[in-house]
């Protein structure tokens, strides 16, 4: 099993471009998880899909944020503008199924973002 | 809302060192309570979890207990290696949701 894959592992970028994460979970994990990690912050929860259907959207930030699951093995997040306070670790994890009580999540190793 | 508070570090420890992060939680109802493991460059990983009152979770020497009655989710080690030195998140999930509460971590550094 290779586990959760991120790509890519950094990204270094200037202020206002398009910033595209991506995000392959687990075969046969039907739930999926954007989280944004700062030291700020700490762990966020951007987002939440369930069999490909986005069901809690409410932990994105703001509409520069977008993020899609076109098909249960591939997940985006996009950041269009990006800005240097986006600059954090973005994580994606999986799990078999809903709720996190009973399914534990396998995070992916994180997409470093810098925005200059 | 729920939320989880967790001792702040950074911890130093000398190998075979005890030890201890304490961690409490606010919860509207009756949680199920977690503690996840990031090393350094990787993602976070579940180390053990609790889903009940008076519950024990334990694995690869670490272990906490579901307190109810003092909200807490204190994490014991007690001989820590090298190998333990990272971060470690306490986190909480209510009602079976989907959502996990993260505290802010406490990173751990362990001496040989």
């Amino acid at each position: 099993d290779a586990g959760v894959i991120q790509s890519p592992r950094h990204e270094v970028t200037e202020m206002g471009q398009e910033v595209t994460l991506r995000c392959k979970p687990i075969s046969g994990h039907n739930s999926l998880f954007w989280y944004r990690q700062t030291m700020m912050r700490g762990l966020e929860l951007l987002i939440y899909f369930n069999n490909n259907v986005p069901i809690d959207d409410s932990g994105m930030p703001e509409d520069r944020f977008s993020a899609k699951m076109p098909n249960a093995s591939f997940s985006t997040l996009k950041i269009q503008p990006s800005e240097p306070r986006d600059s954090a670790v973005y994580f994606c994890a999986s799990s078999l199924a809903l709720g996190a009580a009973n399914e534990k999540l396998f995070f992916g190793s994180g997409t470093q973002l810098s925005v200059l | 809302g729920d939320s989880v508070t967790q001792m702040e570090g950074p911890v130093t420890l000398s190998e075979e060192a005890f030890l201890t992060i304490n961690c409490t939680y606010t919860a509207t109802g009756y949680p199920s309570l977690f503690w996840y493991v990031q090393y350094p460059g990787e993602g976070l990983q579940l180390l053990l979890k609790a889903t009940k009152a008076d519950d024990k979770g334990s694995n690869k020497g670490f272990e906490a207990t579901y307190r109810k009655e003092t909200t807490s989710f204190h994490l014991e080690k007690g001989s820590v290696q090298v190998s333990d030195s990272a971060v470690y998140f306490c986190a909480l999930s209510d009602r079976g949701d989907y959502k996990l509460s993260f505290g802010a971590g406490t990173t751990v550094t362990v001496r040989a």
